[in-house]
């Protein structure tokens, strides 16, 4: 089956520093979506982008279905961007989204 | 609000015995999920069911058993069978199979 990864696994960042994530995927996909998990475990829509660019205030997120990944930009972090960032993806002819297995944001004040 | 409303919140059992999380949508979504999330890892499919009266198996399914009588309602089963039911159990939905998912906020099994 498909394989996701995402890139760094760890990242601690000060307040108001940007960041971006990664997410590789290992075959062709027709859906992708990010999502924040606070600390509550709460999964959070962040994106439904399969291909393209979007942006939602100081987020935005590329997926270049081509080359298999996808980037998501976090700017002027905060301490409430804090948490798990997945990707999910599901594969071309695949059956159920897939998710990789997380980068852990920490921002500090 | 519509939205995905899974409980109890948190819930503890003694091992052997059988243990049903609820999860309910008033989004009129078609599909719905069972994920299961381990310590630092991230989500496993459970069971899936994409119309009333229809579910299926996900990766992960020994040990669980699921029922789809109402298209509002998808209850987990957790049978004795789960050799490491400890776990956080998130349930989601999607308006139709393979269209982007909407997940409740979670039930923290702890089996001891």
């Amino acid at each position: 089956g498909i394989q996701v990864e995402q890139s760094p696994p760890d990242l601690i960042l000060q307040e108001g520093a940007n960041s971006t994530l990664r997410c590789n995927f290992s075959d062709s996909v027709n859906n992708l979506q990010w999502f924040h998990q606070n600390p509550w475990g709460q999964l959070i829509n962040l994106f439904y982008i399969p291909s393209g660019t979007k942006q939602n205030g100081r987020l935005s997120a590329t997926t270049v279905a081509t080359e298999r990944y996808s980037l998501l930009y976090i700017s002027s972090s905060q301490t409430t961007d804090s948490g798990v960032y997945f990707c999910a993806v599901k594969a071309l002819g695949g059956q159920n989204f897939v998710f990789g297995p997380g980068t852990r944001l920490s921002v500090l004040p | 609000d519509g939205g995905i409303t899974q409980s109890p919140k948190y819930l503890f059992r003694k091992e052997g015995q059988n243990v049903t999380l609820s999860c309910e949508q008033n989004l009129n979504h078609d599909a719905m999920y069972w994920y299961r999330q381990d310590p630092g890892q991230g989500l496993r499919l459970i069971y899936y069911s994409q119309i009333v009266n229809d579910f299926q198996k996900g990766d992960i399914a020994e040990g669980y058993s699921v029922s789809r009588e109402k298209k509002e309602s998808f209850p987990l089963t957790v049978t004795s069978a789960q050799k490491n039911p400890t776990a956080f159990y998130l349930c989601a939905s999607s308006i139709v199979y393979q269209s982007p998912l909407h997940f409740g906020n979670g039930t923290r099994l702890t089996v001891t």
